[in-house]
């Protein structure tokens, strides 16, 4: 069946733009998990949604980095007036609700910040 | 709180050699154990999981992990190691924190398989 699905695959941008970074889970998995992965580094949690309840944003880095979740579904990671130290490779993934579940990711957006 | 330690940043092997990837943890309570592995450009995927039982836990692609609770270890283990398992392993742990379920991951381990 399909798996996670991240768009874009890549993305460079400039110093200072915005960038919205996409995330369709898998069908049916109430739990969605955003990531930030720098070069050669293990990987750091943003955030997570599980249903309705209000968002897990305590790994988020600053006030630049916000993220939705639409009808419990597609997500959404935005950047606000980038820098370079933004680049990396976000990961998502999503997963069943319970902690023995395990996580399903897609295979990342890169993002490049000249 | 918990936490994962990967003890080896990078581990490099000849082809058809055994291998073992350290992991250690700590947490306050009870805690389900994963081990990924994430190929180049590529999501992670799930190798192999401990949830209860058997202590010995056997995954994909012949690699299997032992928990050993008295020296909170999940060590994770294959007699004999190919090219194509040239990748990043991630450890990861999971145990309900504050009403949700957020898995930490250790820094991973980089196997370097060589013919």
């Amino acid at each position: 069946g399909a798996g996670v699905s991240q768009s874009p695959s890549n993305k460079v941008t400039e110093k200072g733009k915005d960038v919205e970074l996409r995330c369709d889970p898998i069908s049916g998995h109430t739990a969605l998990y955003w990531y930030r992965q720098r070069l050669g580094q293990g990987l750091e949690f943003l955030i997570y949604f599980q249903g309705n309840s209000a968002p897990d944003k305590s790994g988020l880095p600053s006030d630049r980095f916000s993220a939705e979740r639409t009808g419990g579904s597609v997500s959404t990671l935005t950047i606000q007036r980038t820098q370079q130290e933004d680049s990396a490779v976000y990961l998502c993934a999503s997963s069943l609700i319970s902690n023995h579940q395990p996580q399903h990711f897609g295979d990342g957006t890169r993002l490049s910040i000249l | 709180a918990q936490s994962v330690t990967q003890l080896d940043s990078q581990v490099p092997v000849f082809e058809e050699a055994p291998v073992e990837l350290r992991c250690n943890y700590s947490s306050s309570v009870s805690v389900y154990l994963f081990w990924y592995v994430q190929y180049p450009n590529q999501g992670l995927q799930l190798l192999l999981k401990y949830l209860s039982g058997s202590t010995l836990v056997k995954g994909i692609n012949g690699f299997e992990a032992e928990f050993n609770k008295s020296q909170t270890s999940f060590h994770l283990r294959k007699p004999s190691v190919h090219i194509s398992d040239t990748a990043e392993y991630f450890c990861a742990v999971s145990g309900k924190s504050g009403g949700s379920y957020i898995p930490t991951f250790g820094r991973g381990t980089s196997l370097i398989v060589h013919p």
